[in-house]
């Protein structure tokens, strides 16, 4: 069963970082292209970073550039969203997300809660 | 202008059918991609409805009934998703979803009401 975990979530204050991890399992982690996509409270699904399967291509949405970086280690079949200069818009449910492929769409986590705050 | 638009809601009654549209930014043209739908309750994670691109290109979710069906409208340039014999069960938020140059895009999300 595919299952992805994340964690890393809390409260920071304006200006400050923040380091997101995923813990993939079920599937064979290096095969699959990855995503961070964020909800915030009350709002729509937003896409913000994806990372190739073997970490070599990466893409994000204009709202983080230059702010996010995500990376993979597929030895410890794990996904990573470093965040930093965080502002209040950031604020949201942080989700990792195992890409689509012929026969599936995105699979998601639980989730996990950043607040940006003072 | 957004790349992909979605109206904010929809009612409908229990039933009846329901027509979702996610319209294509100008200039892209909604035969090139492939077009997901999700369904998401509240408080809960968002679920695979189906993809489509054209009848010989579509997928339906695993588990996800034969009464949602996707389909294209080439002259406004929008996918759609398609749900027949509406039940209250459907209400929900639906989005649509393409990659479109080298990143993800998710539509605002439609918000369906069975009343």
């Amino acid at each position: 069963e595919v299952q992805l975990v994340e964690s890393g979530g809390g409260l920071v204050q304006p200006g400050g970082s923040l380091r997101l991890s995923c813990a993939a399992s079920g599937f064979i982690f290096n095969n699959y292209e990855m995503n961070w996509v964020r909800q915030a409270p009350g709002k729509g699904l937003e896409w913000i970073s994806y990372i190739s399967s073997d970490g070599n291509s990466k893409s994000y949405a204009d709202s983080v550039k230059g702010r996010f970086t995500i990376s993979r280690d597929n030895a410890e079949n794990s996904l990573y969203l470093q965040m930093s200069s965080l502002r209040a818009e950031d604020t949201a449910i942080y989700y990792c997300m195992r890409d689509v492929t012929e026969t599936t769409g995105f699979y998601w986590g639980q989730g996990t809660l950043v607040t940006v705050s003072s | 202008q957004p790349v992909l638009t979605q109206p904010t809601s929809l009612s409908a009654s229990p039933g009846a059918s329901a027509r979702f549209t996610c319209t294509l930014r100008s200039g892209i043209n909604v035969g090139t991609y492939r077009i997901h739908w999700y369904q998401q309750k509240p408080g809960s994670l968002p679920r695979y409805l189906l993809r489509y691109k054209s009848d010989s290109d579509n997928h339906q979710g695993s588990g996800v009934p034969s009464r949602f069906s996707g389909s294209n409208d080439a002259a406004s340039n929008a996918g759609l998703l398609l749900i027949s014999g509406l039940q209250s069960e459907d209400e929900a938020d639906y989005y649509c979803a393409i990659w479109y140059s080298s990143t993800w895009v998710f539509g605002g999300g439609t918000k369906l009401t069975v009343l």
